[in-house]
């Protein structure tokens, strides 16, 4: 089965700092993306990769990066951590567009 | 703009009982519709798929329609079990880009013994 990881369950961080998200899967695939998920607002999709060193803008990337080195990781990054981005941030990876395979998720909280 | 529809209101099932839910949509021309399970503090895990030329698609006790003209697609669980109980979602897809996959908000089914 494929298994997409991320780093923490559980981040408290406070309001500018710099906040790195990890994940990482084990099924060589090309498509990774990050979602943040708000009650009553379903997925967001923060950024998406489509392969190594290469980005495309979701819905919501203001105050967010993203960095895709090797093919198994891909990490995002809130440059300056505000209390508007506590949320549950969930990385998915897929190799079409037929079904996505996700992580448990990191509940970030900023303070 | 593109809209996902679920049910808002959690859904209360008695087991043995088929669970159905909904999802609508607008301004959206999927080539796939998607159902995942999501349980507390996890993941979203992924179930079903469904064609844009597919009327019905069944796995075990799941059932998945998708009606393309009523922008509708229909999830039910038959003969629920407690262990149904869990948030499902909803997502289209296109066949242009994984970028443009999209999500409901997602159904809070019980199930209650």
């Amino acid at each position: 089965d494929v298994k997409v990881t991320q780093s923490s369950r559980y981040l408290v961080k406070r309001t500018g700092e710099k906040v790195f998200l990890e994940c990482v899967q084990d099924m060589d695939h090309e498509n990774m993306f990050w979602y943040r998920q708000d009650p009553g607002l379903g997925l967001r999709l923060i950024y998406f990769s489509y392969d190594v060193k290469m980005k495309e803008k979701g819905d919501i990337p203001e105050g967010y990066s993203v960095s895709r080195e090797k093919k198994e990781r891909f990490s995002l990054i809130l440059e300056s951590a505000s209390t508007n981005q506590t949320s549950m941030y969930l990385c998915a990876s897929s190799s079409s567009v037929e079904k996505l395979f996700f992580g448990s998720g990191t509940q970030l909280s900023v303070l | 703009s593109q809209k996902i529809e679920q049910n808002s209101e959690a859904l209360n099932i008695q087991e043995g009982k088929t669970a159905t839910l909904t999802c609508n949509y607008t301004n959206y021309s999927p080539a796939y519709l998607q159902w995942y399970r999501q349980d507390p503090g996890r993941g979203p895990v992924f179930l079903l798929l469904i064609r844009e030329n597919e009327k019905e698609k069944r796995k075990e006790r799941l059932k998945v329609t998708f009606d393309t003209t009523l922008k509708q697609s229909l999830f039910h669980i038959t003969a629920s079990q407690p262990a149904d109980s869990a948030t499902y979602l909803c997502a289209l897809s296109s066949v242009s880009s994984a970028s443009k996959i999209i999500f409901g908000s997602g159904t809070r089914l019980s199930i209650r013994p």
